[in-house]
């Protein structure tokens, strides 16, 4: 079968840094995303990995490890509005080569508290 | 921006009505997609559709049905509402694969801000 997992709850102090993390077993790896998503809203697209390593975009990172089925998300100099939901995505094998399928985690509910 | 627009925000539909969820997006992207998103179990995929008049089936095509007879434009239909279909309805859109080189693949999904169905 094809999972994802992701801790549930996640809390962290303003200022610091958080690693969230996610493990997948999918048919097939073709990438894998992470998406914020605060309550009431629609999730927004945070980073992409498909090679091996360490990608960085500002104060958000996020790391594969494609031998171990693993990736984390890394959020520093965290902010109060970076309490949200982080979905972790995954790209399993390509349908017809062109549909882009995504199978979700549950997501890690992150407060961020004072 | 890309902008995916869903028809209404919130929704009440009595057990046994037939709902029509609207989706539209303005980016020309050939792929789109149903979710619902339910506490505890994440998004799930209901149907996509990666051209006009080509639907597939996703995880949970049960209870539902989709058209799309233009590209920016997908739709949900709920045949006979019931109360287990009560959630938060997500389309998304995005390029095709086939759009971008293959050392990339680079395609992350847009959505929309859902809609809060309740089936009473």
């Amino acid at each position: 079968g094809q999972n994802i997992d992701q801790p549930t709850e996640m809390t962290a102090t303003e200022g610091a840094i958080v690693q969230i993390n996610c493990t997948y077993q999918t048919s097939g790896f073709n990438g894998l995303f992470w998406y914020q998503q605060h309550a009431g809203e629609a999730p927004t697209f945070l980073s992409y990995n498909v090679l091996d390593g360490l990608e960085e975009k500002g104060r958000f990172s996020s790391f594969l490890s494609r031998s171990k089925g693993y990736s984390y998300l890394l959020l520093k100099e965290l902010q109060m509005k970076d309490s949200a939901s982080y979905l972790c995505a995954v790209r399993g094998s390509l349908y017809g080569g062109a549909t882009n399928k995504l199978i979700f985690g549950t997501g890690t509910l992150l407060a961020v508290q004072p | 921006d890309v902008k995916v627009t869903q028809s209404s925000r919130y929704l009440v539909k009595r057990t046994g009505e037939k709902v029509f969820l609207e989706c539209v997006q303005d980016m020309d992207h050939e792929n789109m997609f149903w979710y619902r998103q339910d506490p505890g179990l994440g998004l799930r995929l209901i149907y996509f559709s990666y051209d006009v008049k080509m639907k597939e089936k996703g995880d949970i095509p049960e209870g539902y049905s989709v058209s799309r007879e233009k590209k920016e434009r997908f739709s949900l239909i709920l045949e006979s509402a019931s109360t287990n279909q009560t959630s938060m309805y997500l389309c998304a859109s995005s390029l095709s694969l086939l759009a971008l080189a293959q050392d990339s693949y680079n395609s992350p999904l847009h959505f929309g801000n859902g809609t809060r169905l309740t089936v009473t």
